[in-house]
């Protein structure tokens, strides 16, 4: 099963800032199937990126997704107050099938 | 506009079992995939599985095989989660999120559903 580790685990930063969140594969993952989501407190998790690098639906140009392999990167290039939350990384696997998350990074106001 | 709709917070005793719903609205429910997640308060997102409405086959995470059931009702756009056999591990927030064909993103989730086991 492929792990996902995040790093790092919690990133302060403050507003206007750039932000960069690492998501590292224990082995290869298709880009196709690498997603990173938005969870605020009280509420569902929301897609931001999907195939690696394709803003959903509705998603602000400063949230950009890139990488392949076993390392990718979510980067917020100008902090919002409302960016701060917590980020997730997702991938789809085959052996065995399913979908994993990697454990979350928060970004906390500094 | 497109939404999923569950069924609100239970409360169960250990050995119990608990049956989500999912209401989904606003597209076609058979044309996208129905995955379950469970997040435990203050800890990380945690896949079950997925079911395919317009087939009903379903696949299931390792951790949950021989105790989650996920099932559909198509004539009412609904898909269910039922976990049995309820221990106190699995208290947590529980959500369906759609996926698109050919995907793996969860482009719309529910609101999630609060179930609590305590005896």
């Amino acid at each position: 099963e492929i792990v996902l580790t995040q790093s790092p685990g919690t990133l302060s930063l403050s507003p206007g800032e750039r932000a960069t969140l690492s998501c590292r594969a224990s082995q290869s993952v298709s880009s196709s199937y690498l997603a990173w989501y938005q969870q605020k407190p009280g509420q569902a998790p929301r897609l931001l990126i999907y195939g690696a690098s394709s803003r959903a639906t509705g998603i602000p140009d400063r949230f950009s997704g890139s990488g392949s392999g076993t390392d990718f990167t979510l980067t917020i290039s100008r902090l919002e107050p409302e960016d701060f939350a917590v980020y997730y990384c997702q991938q789809y696997g085959s052996s065995p099938p399913g979908v994993t998350f990697g454990q979350g990074t928060r970004l906390e106001i500094k | 506009q497109v939404q999923l709709v569950q069924s609100g917070a239970e409360v169960k005793k250990p050995g119990a079992s608990v049956k989500v719903s999912c209401k989904a609205s606003g597209y076609t429910f058979t044309s996208y995939d129905i995955n379950w997640v469970r997040q435990a308060t203050g800890q990380g997102l945690e896949w079950m599985g997925w079911m395919n409405p317009n087939s009903g086959n379903t696949g299931y995470a390792q951790k949950f095989q021989g105790r989650v059931t996920m099932t559909r009702n198509t004539s009412i756009s609904t898909a269910y989660m039922e976990l049995s056999s309820l221990r106190s591990e699995d208290t947590a927030v529980y959500y369906c999120a759609r996926v698109p064909e050919y995907s793996s993103q969860l482009d719309v989730w529910g609101q999630g559903t609060t179930v609590t086991v305590s005896s």
